[in-house]
């Protein structure tokens, strides 16, 4: 089983700025790598797929980069509504895999 | 616009099925375009995927619940469903249904699922 580490656990940072959430694969995944957003009470919303592909509706704002076993999400100019857990997952192999996220949170 | 809900009861006794349905709209789970998926999420903890089911019959379950998970569908009522055997406390979650083979989207909303006698 692949194992998929994100860091920080927590990352505080002000509206406005940017932010880079890190993930890590055990071995490499090739670029079948997603990211999604989670807000309290709610499900899980894709964001990113391939790496570096936007879901439909997702902003420009969010960009996703890497491949093998080193990921970057990157929110640039925080918003309000950004503040949240984000999870990165893997397909490349089964079973599939997600990080233990990171929290997002407001300076 | 694909919609995806669960159903199912939110207590369950420890050593009993749990059985939970995914109803969908917007489109069809036997068009064969797409696999279909279940997600469980323990309250406050992270994502773990149970597994997923495509039209023509293709399975895969995580092996640490293998033994013990069916994914099924009923194309007539555009569903599918979930049964999770013999459980205990530790399969207490929330428990997600979503569209897709290797990312997911759309999720459905999700069920919490307690296991409590």
């Amino acid at each position: 089983e692949i194992v998929m580490t994100q860091s920080p656990a927590t990352l505080s940072v002000s509206p406005g700025e940017r932010a880079t959430l890190s993930c890590r694969a055990s071995q490499g995944v090739s670029r079948n790598l997603a990211w999604y957003q989670q807000k309290a009470g709610q499900a899980p919303r894709l964001l990113i797929y391939g790496a570096s592909a936007r879901a439909i509706g997702i902003p420009a704002t969010f960009s996703g980069s890497g491949s093998g076993t080193e990921f970057t999400l990157t929110i640039s100019s925080l918003q309000s509504e950004d503040f949240a857990v984000y999870y990165c997952q893997q397909y490349n192999n089964w079973p599939y895999t997600f990080g233990q996220g990171t929290k997002l949170e407001i300076k | 616009q694909v919609h995806l809900q669960e159903s199912g009861p939110g207590l369950v006794r420890p050593s009993q099925t749990l059985s939970l349905t995914c109803t969908v709209s917007g489109d069809s789970i036997n068009s064969g375009e797409f696999y279909w998926t279940w997600i469980r999420q323990p309250p406050g903890k992270g994502l773990e995927w149970i597994g997923y089911i495509h039209y023509s019959g293709s399975t895969y379950y995580i092996p640490s619940l293998k033994s013990r998970v069916s994914i099924s569908m009923d194309t007539s009522k555009n569903q599918l469903s979930l049964k999770l055997r013999s459980i205990t406390a530790a399969d207490t979650a929330f428990y997600y249904c979503a569209r897709g083979g290797g990312w997911f989207d759309p999720w459905g909303q999700g069920t919490l699922v307690t296991v409590s006698s």
